[in-house]
């Protein structure tokens, strides 16, 4: 069964540094999305991407966050000064398209020290 | 608004018993709806989805969900639990807009 796959599956990184969560989605794919688990709490939409560009972002993401899709296979998520509250599991997701379910990763666990 | 209701936070059933986790929703139409399963420290593994047609959906696992639109609900059950089944369950209702909104989750633990 085709899968999502992100990397890393763990990043601890210090408060001010920029990390990038890297996903490789379903390859015939169209939709992209990520989403983000504070631990205890619900998971939340960060950002959808169609057709190389946002398509929809929530108001968690902020001038701080950027996605990209550099070249037709990889989807990253860019964090460029990560504070200590972006700790988290991001997840990424993809879908064919609106008649198909998300099919999630397996997530990376951001630590901000 | 947009939300996604999972009333109980955790449940506990004996291993063979059955088991029923709800969902409500509010949404100005016909939705998607879906659950997942979390394993502690894993990804979100999709068990059913239901877009339309029959109201009763077969998931994978031994899971089924039935849409109820008069209840605004769609309940996941499975008649007869195995202790593999501990996890955290979410419900997620969409598309709002291009995304999915998912519930709070219900833990359920497993008793043997």
């Amino acid at each position: 069964e085709p899968e999502v796959t992100q990397t890393p599956s763990h990043q601890v990184t210090q408060m001010g540094q920029e990390v990038i969560l890297r996903c490789v989605p379903i390859s015939n794919h169209l939709y992209f999305y990520w989403y983000r688990q504070i631990l205890g709490q619900k998971v939340e939409f960060l950002v959808s991407f169609y057709n190389n560009e946002i398509s929809e972002k929530s108001e968690i993401f902020d001038d701080q966050f950027s996605v990209e899709r550099p070249d037709g296979s990889n989807f990253t998520l860019k964090i460029r000064s990560t504070k200590l509250e972006d700790s988290a599991m991001y997840f990424c997701a993809s879908r064919k398209d609106r008649e198909y379910g998300y099919t999630f990763g397996s997530g990376t666990r951001l630590t901000v020290v | 608004a947009q939300s996604v209701t999972q009333p109980d936070i955790h449940i506990t059933v004996s291993e063979g018993a059955s088991l029923e986790l709800r969902c409500n929703y509010s949404y100005g139409a016909t939705p998607y709806l879906f659950w997942y399963v979390q394993s502690p420290g894993q990804g979100l593994q999709l068990l059913l989805k239901y877009f339309s047609g029959d109201t009763l959906v077969q998931g994978i696992k031994g899971f089924e969900a039935e849409f109820k639109r008069s209840q605004s609900s769609f309940n996941l059950r499975k008649p007869s639990v195995h202790w593999s089944d501990a996890a955290e369950y979410f419900c997620a209702v969409g598309p709002y807009g291009n995304k999915l909104v998912f519930g709070a989750g219900t833990i359920l633990r497993v008793k043997s």
